[in-house]
């Protein structure tokens, strides 16, 4: 699977928009774009994918660029339950494959 | 609906000990998955199933390690002779069909701790 690069970890304040950046520049025409996120001690939980167009839903949006080179998740208002590790997969096959993920810390 | 459950939710084990580790996947889910994820890393593919036919076992990281899915539902994931580097936890996860545009769901995963 092509690799993808997120940022270490982000700090953002509760109640405001989170933006999440992904770049994926060897990513192939038949590459899902993946988003899942793991709370502590639970399992990665399914945020939202997308192929080309952006994608919404009631958890997020993905913003996809036009060259799919990188994408962006969206958390309108970030709450304190936002807290996690957020990972940007591409998905060619059946499995997953992830990278370290953003840690994303929420300020109250 | 019932989720992904996974059994036992923490596992120790000394180390020469062999454990199996139980997955029941969501019901009529064709697919599944084995992930092990050490402490700060994101989780590494282990092993896939569809239905009771292990299609992908590359991630597996020794012959110590064995999967099996023999009715195409639960799933067990046996590893002998358990080493300290084996403590991790251990993830399972079923989609219905298994396509790249489905979404996978995670159980809360078996922590194993290898004494």
């Amino acid at each position: 699977d092509a690799k993808t690069t997120q940022p270490n970890s982000m700090e953002s304040n509760e109640e405001e928009p989170v933006h999440l950046p992904c770049n994926h520049s060897t990513i192939s025409g038949t590459d899902y774009i993946h988003w899942y996120r793991q709370l502590p001690s639970q399992g990665p939980e399914y945020v939202i994918h997308g192929l080309t167009s952006n994608v919404n839903n009631r958890m997020a949006s993905l913003a996809i660029a036009e060259d799919r080179k990188s994408s962006t998740l969206i958390l309108h208002r970030a709450t304190l339950r936002d807290a996690a590790v957020y990972y940007c997969i591409l998905r060619d096959g059946e499995k997953l494959t992830f990278g370290t993920g953003t840690r994303l810390t929420i300020i109250p | 609906g019932a989720g992904v459950s996974q059994s036992p939710r923490y596992k120790v084990a000394k180390r020469g000990q062999d454990v199996a580790l139980r997955c029941d996947p969501i019901s009529g889910h064709v697919s599944l998955f084995w992930y092990q994820q050490a402490l700060g890393q994101g989780p590494e593919f282990l092993t896939y199933f569809q239905n009771e036919a292990q299609l992908d076992k590359s991630g597996l990281p020794s012959d110590r390690f064995f999967a099996e899915r023999p009715e195409g539902s639960v799933s067990t994931l046996k590893i002998q002779r358990t080493q300290q580097e084996d403590s991790a936890v251990y993830l399972c996860a079923s989609s219905l069909e298994g396509w790249p545009n489905e979404k996978l769901f995670f159980g809360s995963g078996t922590q194993l701790s290898v004494l």
